[in-house]
């Protein structure tokens, strides 16, 4: 258990929906990553948050959104599905804000029907 | 920007064999070396990692090679054991500066087989 924490398990929704997934960092960490794994495309990332700003990004679609909240959880929003955005989307958080020693959660899984 | 391949993509060995998982990265701006085990049905898992300014580290029966020249790293497993099978993933990291993001190999599947 790494400490990290991830909801939902799983989702299932349908094409044009928004869905929202929430991460909490491990205790006493700063920044949250959010990657995207999928058979196709691999462990992708997606954007970096410390301490409630921005910090890196990277492939994320513009349907695709998070932030980090003064409690340093974070969330995730993705908007108008697609079948393509089907994948693993994983939460991993560090206590610096240089990339290095990330933990990753459990995921949440996504189908999009 | 960064890119990472990673070889073989499917390996097979032996309990009690080693097992060597090779990496190439592209940008030599490159400074941190992360290597993760994901388990059928659970996130990536940090298992070592590596600084630019290192050349080997071990950590019991694995240990990690970097050879910046060549820009290349491996994860060596030794005495391989049923629950090391799992998928492996190495990563390179940019300093801050340049980005500050990992980027991941495709992975290679381990099977130890007993």
């Amino acid at each position: 258990d790494s400490g990290v924490t991830q909801t939902p398990k799983h989702l299932i929704t349908a094409t044009g929906q928004r869905v929202t997934l929430r991460c909490s960092p491990r205790s006493g960490d700063l920044s949250v990553y959010w990657y995207q794994q999928s058979l196709d495309q691999g462990l992708q990332f997606l954007i970096q948050y410390y301490n409630g700003e921005e910090r890196a990004k990277g492939n994320i679609l513009e349907r695709f959104s998070a932030q980090q909240f003064p409690d340093l959880h974070s969330e995730l929003n993705l908007s108008s599905l697609e079948l393509g955005d089907s994948a693993l989307y994983f939460c991993a958080s560090s206590f610096t804000g240089t990339g290095e020693t990330q933990y990753f959660g459990p995921g949440t899984r996504l189908l999009v029907l | 920007g960064e890119n990472v391949e990673q070889h073989p993509s499917t390996l097979s060995v032996q309990e009690g064999d080693s097992a060597v998982i090779k990496c190439t990265y592209s940008d030599s701006a490159s400074n941190y070396f992360p290597w993760y085990k994901q388990e059928l049905g659970k996130g990536p898992q940090l298992i070592i990692d590596i600084r630019s300014n290192v050349g080997e580290k071990k950590d019991q029966r694995i240990a990690v090679t970097l050879n910046k020249t060549a820009k290349h790293f491996s994860l060596h497993i030794t005495e391989t054991q049923p629950e090391d099978s799992a998928v492996y993933f190495c990563a390179a990291s940019l300093p801050l500066e340049y980005g500050n993001k990992l980027v991941f190999g495709a992975g290679t599947i381990l099977r130890v087989k007993s």
